[in-house]
């Protein structure tokens, strides 16, 4: 069965910082770009950052770049995103998911509140 | 930065018409796009890959067409599961999604 299971968000205060992590089973990991995606309530996709296969490249969208980092560890089939420096409007349903072409796996999310 | 504007906003069809989605680039994007359905509290599911290509498990009731900046998804035969959010995406070194059309009964 193929699952990818986030973990990690939850209510933090502006400036903050939360580390989200995505648990990857039933699939081939180390072989992949992996991706976070963020969907704000009520509103569409965005894509925040992906990642190479070895983790040598990495790629943000411009709102988030100098706050925070993607990272994966294939021993662990994991993926990372550290977030630093917290702003209301980083407030969304994260996802992460796999692919280069397309994203073809997808988790079911993480919901990370920015508010005092 | 690509941007991606998808129309319309919200198409209104019937089960068994035809829908016709529309993606535009703000630059070429070559065949680097693809789209998604969501349905609510879902989380998006891969239709179309490299413009034209569908993804496993994907019904040929959906196809793709375009390359540049110019694409379309279109849905043949609309039936009741298809009803739900569309989006396309570009997969160059940035990425980016666009607004979404809701195909709606």
């Amino acid at each position: 069965e193929v699952r990818l299971v986030e973990s990690g968000g939850g209510l933090v205060q502006p400036g903050g910082s939360l580390r989200l992590s995505c648990a990857v089973s039933g699939l081939t990991f180390e072989n992949y770009w992996m991706s976070w995606v963020r969907q704000a309530p009520g509103k569409g996709l965005e894509w925040v950052a992906y990642i190479k296969q070895d983790g040598s490249e990495k790629y943000y969208v411009d709102s988030v770049k100098g706050r925070f980092t993607i990272s994966r560890d294939n021993a662990k089939k994991s993926l990372y995103l550290q977030m630093n420096s917290l702003r209301a409007e980083d407030t969304a349903l994260y996802y992460c998911a796999r692919g280069h072409k397309g994203l073809e796996f997808w988790g079911q999310g993480t919901t990370v509140t920015v508010s005092s | 930065e690509v941007v991606l504007t998808q129309s319309p906003g919200t198409l209104s069809l019937s089960p068994g018409e035809r829908a016709t989605l529309s993606c535009r680039a703000s630059q070429s994007v070559s065949n680097n796009l693809a789209w998604y359905q969501q349905k609510p509290g879902q989380a998006p599911r891969l239709l179309i890959y490299d413009a034209s290509y569908r993804a496993a498990g994907i019904p040929d009731r959906f196809s793709g067409t375009g390359s540049g900046t110019d694409f379309t998804l279109t849905i043949n035969r609309l039936e009741p599961e298809d009803f739900a959010l569309y989006y396309c995406q570009h997969y160059g070194t940035s990425r980016s999604f666009g607004q979404g059309t809701k195909v709606d009964i």
